[in-house]
């Protein structure tokens, strides 16, 4: 069966730190992988997918970056943390475009 | 883009009564309506996916409805339990965009 890991779970940092978000998936080959975030009181954001290693897309200008150095393994960085970025980081995964998502158990981060 | 309204923000029932809410989008050109469930300090976990005009889902005491030529999605839970307590996340999977999520509905059920 498919299991997907997310670390660390959750994460402080100051502002102007670098961050490293790490995202694994188990049991699938070539998945779909996805990045989103939820801010306070708003909805899960989608901010980066791949579909494929090195394949990077981005949704919306911000902060971040994403890197997908291999199948089953998607990264979310930043060189320099903003107050703005702090919420709860989560990780899916897809068999196809469209097709149903599997989270991973998130990252609660605070930026202080 | 496609832009998703879920209504009503939150909810409180009483444990036992039945409710639903609604999941809105402008346009029915999209691939999959989905339904997730989140529960606090867990991962999304995915209910319903929808596709046609007219689908309707059932799992256990949970249902949903589509409707694309309105413009709505239905949530239904019959006999609401302290369990079902949690956020309700809709999603529509549209041709070359992904997923754009829906800000949720949050329930609480009171025993």
């Amino acid at each position: 069966s498919q299991t997907i890991h997310q670390w660390p779970a959750t994460l402080v940092q100051p502002v102007g730190s670098p961050l490293s978000l790490e995202c694994t998936v188990e049991g699938t080959s070539n998945p779909n992988l996805y990045w989103y975030r939820q801010a306070a009181g708003r909805g899960l954001q989608l901010l980066f997918y791949s579909v494929g290693i090195g394949q990077i897309s981005s949704e919306v200008p911000q902060n971040l970056s994403a890197s997908r150095p291999q199948d089953r393994q998607f990264i979310l960085s930043s060189k320099k943390l903003l107050l703005s970025d702090s919420g709860f980081y989560l990780c899916a995964w897809s068999v196809r475009d469209r097709g149903e998502q599997y989270f991973g158990p998130g990252t609660r981060l605070t930026v202080t | 883009i496609l832009n998703v309204e879920q209504s009503p923000q939150s909810l409180h029932v009483q444990e036992g009564d039945s409710t639903n809410f609604t999941c809105s989008f402008p346009s029915s050109n999209f691939y999959a309506l989905h339904w997730y469930r989140w529960e606090t300090a867990k991962s999304p976990e995915a209910l319903f996916v929808m596709t046609l005009n007219g689908d309707e889902k059932k799992k256990g005491r949970i249902s949903a409805t589509l409707n694309t030529k309105e413009g709505y999605s239905y949530l239904y839970i019959k006999g609401s339990q302290p369990e079902d307590s949690a956020t309700y996340l809709c999603a529509l999977a549209n041709y070359g965009q992904n997923f754009v999520f829906g800000p949720g509905t949050r329930l609480s059920v009171l025993p």
